[in-house]
């Protein structure tokens, strides 16, 4: 079982650039959540996605943006990037939205400079 | 001020001693309650939950929640240098779609 993979693992953009990140759920799970991580900081939860659907959103931009595909694999794009976008972006994904197993992936470190 | 508070440490024990951590927090919808461990560079990874209130034990960790004192608690007995790493604690209402995270306290356990 392969787990949560997200892809790329590190991302160096330029400020007002976008950036597209990739999720693929640990295998038997539809539901998939996005996480940002500063440096220092706990995970702060961007936004969930189940059955192709955004569910909830956290206090995030809507710079911030995401999509859910067929296979459950999902997408976190952020466009217009600054410099306080520098953190490490987390998918976790769980069964049927039930967040209580949530597993998380290696992240992607993003720096904006 | 923020739902969930956690110290940041470092907090540092010899092997083999017992690693006590702690979270408060003010949100009394709250029902299930985490704790993950995350080395450095790595995702989250989950050590245990518990719903509502008392006790949970696996293994060497224990998972305690006081919900009237909105406080909760993560034993680790035996210490190894392998549980150096950053303990978060994380919490969720009974809706349970959304994780609010602690800031994590780095603990360093020394040989």
């Amino acid at each position: 079982d392969a787990g949560v993979t997200q892809s790329p693992t590190h991302l160096i953009k330029t400020r007002g650039q976008q950036v597209t990140l990739r999720c693929s759920p640990k295998s038997g799970h539809d539901t998939v959540s996005w996480y940002q991580q500063a440096l220092g900081q706990g995970p702060q939860f961007i936004f969930q996605y189940y059955e192709e659907e955004e569910r909830q959103r956290g206090n995030f931009p809507d710079r911030f943006s995401g999509h859910q595909f067929p296979n459950y694999s999902s997408e976190l794009n952020v466009n217009a990037l600054l410099l306080g976008d520098s953190a490490l972006y987390l998918c976790a994904s769980s069964r049927q939205l039930v967040n209580t197993e949530a597993f998380f992936g290696q992240g992607t470190r993003l720096t904006v400079v | 001020q923020k739902e969930v508070e956690q110290d940041p440490g470092p907090l540092s024990v010899p092997e083999g001693a017992i690693v006590s951590l702690n979270c408060t927090y003010s949100n009394s919808a709250f029902q299930y309650f985490m704790w993950y461990r995350q080395y450095s560079r790595k995702g989250p990874e989950l050590l245990m939950y518990t719903y509502s209130s008392g006790n949970k034990e696996d293994g060497r960790f224990t998972a305690q929640v006081d919900k009237s004192s909105k406080y909760i608690s993560l034993f680790i007995r035996d210490s190894q240098p392998s549980d150096s790493a950053t303990y978060l604690c994380a919490m969720m209402g009974a809706a349970g779609n959304k994780l609010t995270f602690g800031g994590g306290t780095r603990v360093l356990v020394k040989p």
